[in-house]
C-alpha cells in the first residue's frame, strides 16, 4: 500500500490561510470518510487534529478544518500562528488487514 | 484520562530481538484496537501492526513474519515482539489507541538496529 501524497511543504504568513492536499485512490481516501490528520511537532508525538475527514477532537482549535472532495482531502487552518509550525500527516482507513495507510507528510513554515 | 507509555527500546545488532511494551491506563486494552505505528529518523509514519478487540492481528508486509503484536489483559498492556531486525527497522515506535482512527498516541520508544 502506497503511503497517500502531501505537498513537502507549505508555508504563509501570520493571520493568512493555508491548506495541505492528502491525495490517494478509491481504494482509501476516496472510499472511507475516516480521513484523519495529525499534527506533529519535532521529537514529539503525533497529535490528532480532525477525523472523520472534517470532525475536531475536543481542545482542538477551530482555525483546524478538513474537507474531502473524491480521492483528496485537505486540511485548512486558518488565522495562521508561529505555534501551527509542525509537521502534518494525513492517515485514510483502507480495509481492516491494513487499517492505516499515512500521507508523506507535510512541514508547515510560519513566515 | 487516557495514557499511553512505551518502553523497551534500545540499541540492538542486526538479527537480534526486541520486546517493546506499551503500559496504558484510562481504558481497557481489550476492548480497543490497538497498534503500533514506527517513524524511521527524518521520515514519515508507517503502520507496523493492529490487534483488534476480537484478537485478530494484522502486519506491514515489512515486518510479516518477524515481528508479533500481543496484549496482556491483566496488565492492559500491549506488547512488539521484534525478531530478525533489520537496520530498516530502526525507528521510533509508537503505540496508539483507535478504532478506524489512531486517536491516542503514546511518546514513542527508540530502537537503534546497528552494529
Amino acid at each position: 500500500q502506497s503511503a497517500l501524497t502531501q505537498p513537502a511543504s507549505v508555508s504563509g504568513s501570520p493571520g493568512q490561510a493555508i491548506t495541505i492536499s492528502c491525495t490517494g485512490t478509491s481504494r482509501d481516501v476516496g472510499g472511507y470518510n475516516y480521513v484523519s490528520w495529525y499534527q506533529q511537532y519535532p521529537g514529539k508525538a503525533p497529535k490528532l487534529m480532525i477525523y472523520e475527514v472534517s470532525n475536531r477532537p475536543s481542545g482542538v482549535s477551530d482555525r483546524f478544518s478538513g474537507f474531502k472532495s473524491g480521492n483528496t482531502a485537505s486540511l485548512t487552518i486558518s488565522g495562521l500562528q508561529a505555534e501551527d509550525e509542525a509537521d502534518y500527516y494525513c492517515s485514510s482507513y483502507i480495509n481492516t488487514a491494513t487499517p492505516y495507510v499515512f500521507g508523506t507528510g507535510t512541514k508547515v513554515t510560519v513566515l | 484520562e487516557v495514557q499511553l507509555v512505551e518502553s523497551g527500546g534500545g540499541l540492538v545488532q542486526p538479527g537480534g530481538s526486541l520486546r517493546l511494551s506499551c503500559t496504558t491506563s484510562g481504558f481497557i486494552v481489550s476492548g480497543n484496537y490497538m497498534s503500533w505505528v514506527r517513524q524511521a529518523p527524518g521520515k514519515g509514519l508507517e503502520w507496523v501492526s493492529t490487534i483488534y478487540s476480537g484478537g485478530t492481528t494484522y502486519y506491514a508486509d515489512s515486518v510479516e513474519g518477524r515481528f508479533t503484536i500481543s496484549r496482556a489483559d491483566s496488565k492492559n498492556t500491549l506488547y512488539l515482539h521484534m525478531n530478525s531486525l533489520r537496520p530498516e527497522d530502526t525507528a521510533v515506535y509508537y503505540c496508539a489507541r483507535g478504532g478506524l482512527t489512531p486517536r491516542d498516541w503514546g511518546q514513542g520508544t527508540l530502537v537503534t538496529v546497528s552494529s
